[in-house]
């Protein structure tokens, strides 16, 4: 159980194309998911927190008009980098925290590897 | 400002050799501490975590960690490694509850040699 899927896994776009990523909990309703994004060889950064039916808080320094958060459903939340440019290519992990947790455990996704050309 | 340090980047072992990996958080009165690895090009997969009881958790693949309140540590260990081992581990806090955030350690590369 417990399952994060994200999708795609890897994707290549042109500077000022809009990229979306999905992230899905498999077998569990997720009322909060998180972005992270990572850096070649260094530490995941939480980029936002999302929590189904309402607004995306983001993190400090995080462009919420560039990276556009919906977490339309208690299973999937979205992703989209918009006009997305070479600074922008980053490993993006999701995770998902199931609701009835007493404990913060985040459910990792697979991570999205995206290339901005 | 609460914080996570991983004192060492990258840590070569030979096979069947023990191992350590340091953990240390800012000082909290209450946090959730948890280890997490990565292998290349993928998410992160939780190792073990500590909640609250016994100070030593054990967690999959063989590895263990301590729990020091007043060294406000949180060590990983395996007696014995393997190549397969051969990763990225991050030590992770949660220093509000089961409704805070996770802060990650910086990381540590873990090189298991033949």
């Amino acid at each position: 159980g417990a399952v994060v899927s994200q999708h795609p896994s890897r994707v290549i776009c042109k500077s000022g194309t809009s990229v979306k990523i999905e992230c899905r909990s498999l077998d569990f309703q997720a009322t909060t998911m998180f972005w992270y994004r990572q850096f070649p060889k260094q530490s995941l950064m939480l980029m936002a927190t999302s929590n189904e039916g309402s607004k995306a808080t983001y993190e400090q320094g995080v462009e919420k008009d560039k990276f556009l958060i919906n977490h339309a459903s208690l299973t999937l939340s979205t992703l989209t980098v918009t006009s997305a440019h070479p600074e922008d290519s980053s490993f993006y992990i999701c995770s998902a925290r199931a609701p009835l947790a007493f404990y913060n455990e985040q459910f990792f996704g697979p991570g999205t590897r995206l290339t901005v050309l | 400002a609460q914080s996570v340090t991983q004192l060492d980047s990258q840590v070569p072992v030979f096979e069947e050799a023990p191992v350590e990996l340091r953990c240390n958080y800012s000082s909290s009165v209450s946090v959730y501490l948890f280890w997490y690895v990565q292998y290349p090009n993928q998410g992160l997969q939780l190792l073990l975590k500590y909640l609250s009881g016994s100070t030593l958790v054990k967690g999959i693949n063989g590895f263990e960690a301590e729990f020091n309140k007043s060294q406000t540590s949180f060590h990983l260990r395996k007696p014995s490694v393997h190549i397969s081992d051969t990763a990225e581990y991050f030590c992770a806090v949660s220093y509000g509850g089961s409704q805070g955030n996770l802060i990650f350690g910086k990381g540590t590369k873990l090189s298991v040699k033949p």
